[in-house]
């Protein structure tokens, strides 16, 4: 079946411009996480969904940074008034369910550069 | 609150060689444990994991790895390592309660013939 998958793949966008990621899930996966991975780190946990709700956003860094999640399925990353230290790879992942040991299914990530 | 280290930024093993990479964490309760595999222009895949019982763990591809609650480590081994094996490993953590995971800075892993 398909995995997780991620739109657009590469986003090349001005500092102060307005972007969306797309991240659509595992059909049927409850939970859906995004990551941001800058060079040479690992992924940094930004928020995970459990259904629309979001459960956890401790890790969205400021409040340029939002996502939702409308109907439980497809969830849509935004970034407003981006700047250059926001160039990263944001990764997506979901899970069946929203138990701590259900595993994370990873996207492909989109790559974003702010220039 | 929850931290992942992962002493070594890059490790280079002979074909056939044996291989562990270090992962140490920090977490006041018992943690659930991860091991991911990213390789380039792939997503990241999850190797093993560890929540309860055996503290030895069998993953994926041969990999296994051993939890020491007493030395706060969940190092990840494997006996033979194989070229398709270069990549960039990731340890992580996750808490009780939560699906927030922690990953460390990652090691990655070259392979010489």
């Amino acid at each position: 079946g398909a995995g997780v998958s991620q739109t657009p793949s590469n986003k090349v966008t001005e500092k102060g411009k307005y972007v969306e990621l797309r991240c659509d899930p595992i059909s049927g996966h409850t939970a859906l996480y995004w990551y941001r991975q800058s060079l040479g780190q690992g992924p940094e946990f930004l928020i995970y969904f459990q259904g629309t709700g979001a459960a956890d956003d401790s890790g969205l860094p400021n409040d340029r940074f939002f996502a939702v999640r409308p109907e439980g399925s497809v969830s849509t990353l935004k970034i407003q008034r981006t700047e250059r230290g926001d160039s990263a790879v944001y990764l997506c992942a979901s899970s069946l369910g929203t138990r701590e040991t259900d595993t994370q299914y990873f996207g492909p990530g989109t790559r974003l550069t702010v220039l | 609150a929850q931290s992942v280290t992962q002493p070594d930024i890059h490790i280079t093993v002979s074909e056939g060689a044996s291989l562990e990479l270090r992962c140490n964490y920090s977490y006041g309760a018992t943690p659930y444990l991860f091991w991911y595999v990213q390789s380039p222009g792939q997503g990241l895949q999850l190797l093993l994991k560890y929540f309860s019982g055996d503290t030895l763990v069998q993953g994926i591809k041969g990999f296994e790895a051993e939890f020491k609650r007493s030395q706060s480590s969940f190092n990840l081994r494997k006996p033979s390592v194989h070229w398709s094996d270069a990549a960039e490993y990731f340890c992580a953590v996750g808490a009780t309660g939560g699906l927030k995971t922690i990953f460390g800075a990652g090691t990655r892993l070259f392979v010489k013939a």
